[in-house]
């Protein structure tokens, strides 16, 4: 299974801009990027997901990196209930599976 | 648009009992997953299915665990007999290719948390 490394958590401040890396030296080239996050007491929810290009969606951004061997998740303002886990995943190709890791913890300080 | 529903929200037996957590998934998606959290953990994923046939199930204990999806929709994951390590939070999920990307993503429920005492 491809692997992603990310720090074990972070702390943020309330409406700044946060961003979580996240390595995956060993990615291949049919390798989507997804990132999840889970709030406390719920399942993971789809955050956003990559190739090659940059994305943008209303959650978030990904900045993924020329040699895509490491990527970034940017929260623009970060509010209090965007404090989760949030799950940095290579999406396998077939079948298409999630290997979730351990991921990184985000704290948002008032 | 209804989410996936999993039921119970919670669940206490005895070790060596059995218990078992029913999933409903997003009407009119094909694939079901039923994953393990342990605590501090991420999920790991039990056994996926493909309408009513399984994928993958490499991950499932055989010997205590068991999963079917009849007729494409519901599923149920069972465990007979229950063991300490058993005490997890299971969590089902369903997928479908993301219009406008023809990427899959999954849909999760809120899970069962199960503990075994």
């Amino acid at each position: 299974d491809a692997k992603t490394t990310q720090p074990n958590s972070m702390e943020s401040n309330e409406e700044e801009p946060v961003h979580l890396p996240c390595n995956h030296s060993t990615i291949s080239g049919t390798d989507y990027i997804h990132w999840y996050r889970q709030l406390p007491s719920q399942g993971p929810e789809y955050v956003i997901h990559g190739l090659t290009s940059n994305v943008n969606n209303r959650m978030a951004s990904l900045a993924i990196a020329e040699d895509r061997k490491s990527s970034t998740l940017i929260l623009h303002r970060a509010t209090l209930r965007d404090a989760a886990v949030y799950y940095c995943i290579l999406r396998e190709l077939e079948p298409p599976k999630l290997t979730f890791g351990k991921g990184i913890t985000l704290s948002v300080r008032p | 648009e209804a989410g996936v529903a999993q039921s119970p929200r919670y669940k206490i037996i005895e070790k060596r009992q059995s218990v078992a957590f029913w999933c409903n998934p997003i009407s009119g998606h094909a694939t079901l997953y039923w994953y393990q959290q342990i605590l501090g953990q991420g999920p790991k994923l039990l056994i996926q299915f493909q309408n009513n046939g399984v994928v993958d199930d490499s991950q499932l204990p055989k010997d205590r665990f068991s999963a079917e999806r009849l007729k494409g929709v519901d599923s149920t994951l069972k465990i007979q007999p229950a063991k300490l390590e058993d005490s997890a939070v299971y969590l089902c999920a369903s997928s479908t290719v993301r219009p406008g990307t023809g990427e899959n993503i999954q849909y999760f429920g809120a899970g069962t948390r199960l503990s075994v005492l």
